[in-house]
């Protein structure tokens, strides 16, 4: 059965300094990612996606995320953090089987808390 | 403006009661899912559809029941045999394709935070 492994539960980063939050996932073939960002008491936005080719994908709000086959990760980056960063960040793989039921699975997600 | 609607934003239950949360949705998107979401697990499938009429449990369906009679609308109903439903619960959509593209890419409500009294 697929994973999706958050090794980090709290991030804590200065305004201005960057960020990089990790996902690693174990799945039987290549998955289709996702990062999703949640507001407190909010629901969940799409930051980004990776599907096929170029394996650093660029999203929203100046985030990028690298996907790594050999290392099964798909970490999310942002080079300059702003204090509206500040929220739960959720990574998440789906099947690119269409039997599967296009379920996604989740990570336990990150919260990031930015420090002025 | 297209999007997902989830009522009502706060939902107070006593224990033994059955309630219903209700998922309306305007981007004629053929799959729905309902999540369950609790602090530091992350979001947790409790059943989907892909199809009017059709609908599939998830990985924590008991003591939950769904219905799918019409395309823009799943409601969840959270029965008194569901030990622990004190939670955030969250609503999505998506396109049901074919092959790659915005296949699996799901669009999330704004979520009920369900409190069993």
């Amino acid at each position: 059965a697929q994973s999706v492994t958050q090794p980090d539960i709290h991030i804590t980063v200065s305004e201005g300094a960057s960020l990089e939050l990790r996902c690693n996932y174990s799945y039987g073939a290549t998955p289709y990612l996702f990062w999703y960002v949640q507001s407190p008491g909010q629901g969940l936005q799409l930051l980004l996606k990776y599907f096929s080719g170029d394996t650093l994908v660029q999203g929203i709000k100046g985030f990028e995320a690298e996907f790594k086959r050999s290392q099964s990760s798909f970490n999310l980056r942002k080079p300059s953090v702003h204090w509206s960063d500040a929220a739960e960040y959720f990574c998440a793989v789906g099947p690119q089987i269409k039997a599967a039921g296009n379920k996604l699975t989740f990570g336990g997600g990150t919260r990031v808390l930015v420090k002025p | 403006d297209g999007g997902i609607t989830q009522s009502p934003k706060y939902l107070f239950r006593k224990e033994g009661q059955n309630v219903t949360l209700s998922c309306e949705q305007n981007l004629n998107h053929d799959a729905m899912y309902w999540y369950r979401q609790d602090p530091g697990q992350g979001l947790r499938l409790i059943y989907y559809s892909q199809i009017v009429n059709d609908f599939q449990k998830g990985d924590i369906a008991e003591g939950y029941s769904v219905s799918r009679e019409k395309k823009e609308s799943f409601p969840l109903t959270v029965t008194s045999a569901q030990k622990n439903p004190t939670a955030f619960y969250l609503c999505a959509s998506s396109i049901r394709g074919l092959a790659g593209g915005r296949y699996n890419e799901q669009f999330f409500g704004p979520g009920t935070r369900l409190t069993v009294l």
